[in-house]
């Protein structure tokens, strides 16, 4: 069975710039979280969604957004880039939106803002 | 604040040998999950093991082993008959009970294995 997957693999974009990446999860996983993970530290929390809704948000501001679509697929949005939004982006697929459901994280996207 | 130190920025082992790579928590909550995740070069964070913070019994997963202190809030990764494959950076994460999918995580270890 395909693993999470994430698109596009590398992404440049100037300051000021919208972005949109790409989380597709495991066949019949219902949940999808998204991290940040700056160079040199740990992923840091975005967002969780679960049957299409908002279920956990990390402390990002509102320039970052996200939403998941009816086959659970979800993207990320990021508004007038800066350059500290420079980071590896990874997705992550759970069954279902609780706890005790294990993760599984897709290979990212590395967004590189300019 | 809640948060995962891992305060050996970078380690070595030499192969077939053991290490041990450190963890410590802050958190006042009782439920949640333990996790180390393994990031190689390519990436993809992959769990390595998984620990119950109810459970006093340490988890076992093939060569990797964990010391679980609940009290002193350690979680430490024992990984035994290392081998080259195990080149990669360690996370240290948890996981509350009711918050879903939130993991936090420390910033990681970066593990070397000499030949």
């Amino acid at each position: 069975d395909a693993g999470v997957t994430q698109s596009p693999t590398h992404l440049i974009k100037t300051r000021g710039q919208h972005v949109t990446l790409r989380c597709s999860p495991i066949s019949g996983h219902k949940s999808v979280s998204w991290y940040q993970q700056v160079l040199g530290q740990g992923p840091q929390f975005i967002f969780q969604y679960y049957e299409k809704e908002e279920r956990g948000r990390g402390n990002f501001p509102d320039r970052f957004s996200a939403r998941q679509f009816p086959n659970y697929s979800s993207e990320l949005n990021v508004n007038a880039l800066l350059l500290g939004d420079s980071a590896l982006y990874l997705c992550a697929s759970s069954l279902a939106g609780q706890a005790r459901y294990e993760q599984y994280f897709g290979p990212g996207t590395r967004l590189t803002v300019t | 604040a809640q948060t995962v130190t891992q305060s050996q920025p970078e380690m070595s082992v030499q192969e077939a040998e053991t290490v041990t790579l450190s963890c410590t928590y802050d958190t006042s909550e009782s439920d949640y999950y333990l996790f180390w995740y393994k990031q190689p070069p390519s990436r993809q964070m992959i769990l390595v093991i998984r620990q119950e913070a109810y459970k006093q019994q340490n988890a076992t997963e093939n060569r990797f082993s964990v010391n679980f202190q609940k009290a002193a809030k350690s979680f430490s990764l024992k990984i035994s008959d290392s081998q080259l494959g195990d080149a990669a950076m360690y996370f240290c994460a948890y996981r509350f009970y009711n918050q879903g999918g939130k993991l936090i995580f420390g910033q990681g270890t970066e593990l070397s294995v000499k030949p």
